[in-house]
């Protein structure tokens, strides 16, 4: 069975400040996202990473993907406060069933 | 393009009520999952279907959960008899699916049910 660990799962960060999110997952896959999601709304598709050494970036925002290690990573540049909001990640464990991690609540205060 | 739109968005019910919630995707979208996200806890899938058929839903409770999706574009997911550990987010999402090659899951706004 797949499992997905995020880390940490708490985060509150001076604005200004760089930050990693990290994503392990415990079986084989290729295929893993990233979504945003803000208090009382939907998910927000940030990242799709497709293979392995991924790297995707949007504004201070950039996600990686490391498949041989289960490891993807969230790293967050220079913070500001409209960043706050929780993320999750998500493995793809076929046939697009997607596992998500427990999310990490990140509050960055100015 | 529109979203994927839900309905109701809150719906609160007393234990041992049925309750059932609508979902119509993204137009063209040929998969349709159905996600349960309790409160501090990342979605969980309940039901996938591919067009009118389903792919899985081995995680779906099925003595009081159902799901269907007929003429394979709109959903509906009906809890009966609901429990108080049913109180959640229950959220819908589309994809264009496996045909395509592109996998990108958009999710719905949600349906918040408290179950007292």
């Amino acid at each position: 069975e797949l499992k997905v660990e995020q880390n940490p799962l708490f985060l509150s960060m001076q604005e200004g400040k760089n930050y990693t999110i990290y994503c392990n997952y415990s079986t084989t896959s290729d295929r893993l996202y990233w979504y945003r999601q803000d208090p009382g709304k939907s998910l927000e598709s940030l990242f799709v990473l497709l293979s392995n050494g991924a790297v995707k970036q949007e504004g201070r925002l950039m996600a990686s993907l490391d498949t041989k290690a289960r490891l993807s990573t969230l790293h967050i540049t220079a913070a500001v406060h409209d960043l706050s909001a929780t993320y999750f990640c998500a493995v793809d464990q076929g046939a697009q069933k997607l596992v998500f991690g427990q999310g990490t609540r990140l509050t960055i205060n100015p | 393009e529109a979203g994927v739109a839900q309905s109701p968005r809150y719906k609160i019910i007393e234990k041992r009520q049925s309750v059932a919630f609508w979902c119509n995707p993204i137009s063209g979208h040929a998969t349709l999952y159905w996600y349960q996200q309790i409160l501090g806890q990342g979605p969980k899938l309940l039901i996938q279907f591919q067009n009118n058929g389903v792919v899985d839903d081995s995680q779906l409770p099925k003595d009081r959960f159902s799901a269907e999706r007929l003429k394979g574009v709109d959903s509906t997911l009906k809890i009966q008899p609901a429990k108080l550990e049913d109180s959640a987010v229950y959220l819908c999402a589309s994809s264009l699916g496996q045909r395509t090659g592109l996998y990108e899951q958009y999710f719905g706004p949600g349906t918040r049910l408290t179950v007292t």
